[in-house]
């Protein structure tokens, strides 16, 4: 137990289907993260939050929208994905953004776009 | 460009030592974290190095020299809980992790 949790564990959606993932950070910190995780690749970092300001964004489609309402919470609302958007997509969190800080995962949501 | 290159996959045998290593090239070094994940949960954090020498933590011990970009992950007497895929992230000038695609551990009886 990270102290990050993340909501749907398991998510099968069509392409035409919106929803949301959720992340809920009980650390008291103040950057969040979203990752994509495929198999056999490197963490993709998405979007970054600080202070619940977005201060990343790394060319992520748009068919992914994040939403950081405080510095506990945060969303991933999804639309018109594609089969190749299928993958483990992990929120993190850390004391702020930068120096020796630790980010601390949630378990995921393993996603699948039919 | 920046890369982070770590083998893909090892295997070890219960109660033996098993080595695994990092090497990077990344714009500017802040810092470089392992994390391990076991199939279908969260990376957890193990170490952190900043500066160059051995950070050692009960039965896992992190090594770094700076001017070879280089790192390893030392895990001593093995275990079958060990089995898991271990990550090397370097944070760069930037303060982003920059991460390595993982080695995934198969620790044999």
């Amino acid at each position: 137990e990270t102290g990050v949790t993340q909501t749907p564990r398991h998510l099968v959606m069509g392409m035409t289907n919106k929803k949301s993932l959720k992340c809920e950070q009980h650390l008291g910190h103040n950057a969040m993260y979203w990752y994509k995780q495929s198999a056999k690749k490197p963490l993709e970092l998405m979007f970054v939050y600080n202070f619940k300001e977005q201060t990343e964004n790394n060319s992520v489609p748009s068919r992914f929208s994040p939403e950081c309402p405080n510095s506990s919470h945060l969303f991933l609302h999804l639309h018109t994905l594609q089969p190749e958007d299928s993958a483990l997509y992990l929120c993190a969190s850390s004391q702020d953004r930068g120096g020796s800080d630790t980010q601390y995962f949630g378990p995921g949501t393993r996603l699948t776009v039919l | 460009g920046q890369n982070i290159d770590q083998p893909t996959e090892m295997t070890a045998t219960e109660g033996a030592i098993v080595q695994i290593n990092c090497t990077y090239q990344t714009s500017g070094f802040n810092g470089l974290f392992w994390y391990q994940q076991h199939a279908g949960e969260a990376p957890t954090f193990l170490s952190y190095n900043v500066l160059d020498g051995l950070e050692e933590k009960g039965r896992f011990s992190s090594f770094l020299s700076r001017s070879k970009g280089y790192s390893y992950l030392l895990l001593k007497e093995l275990q079958m809980k060990d089995s898991a895929s271990y990550l090397c992230a370097v944070r760069d000038s930037n303060y982003q992790l920059i991460w390595g695609a993982g080695t995934k551990l198969i620790i044999k009886p």
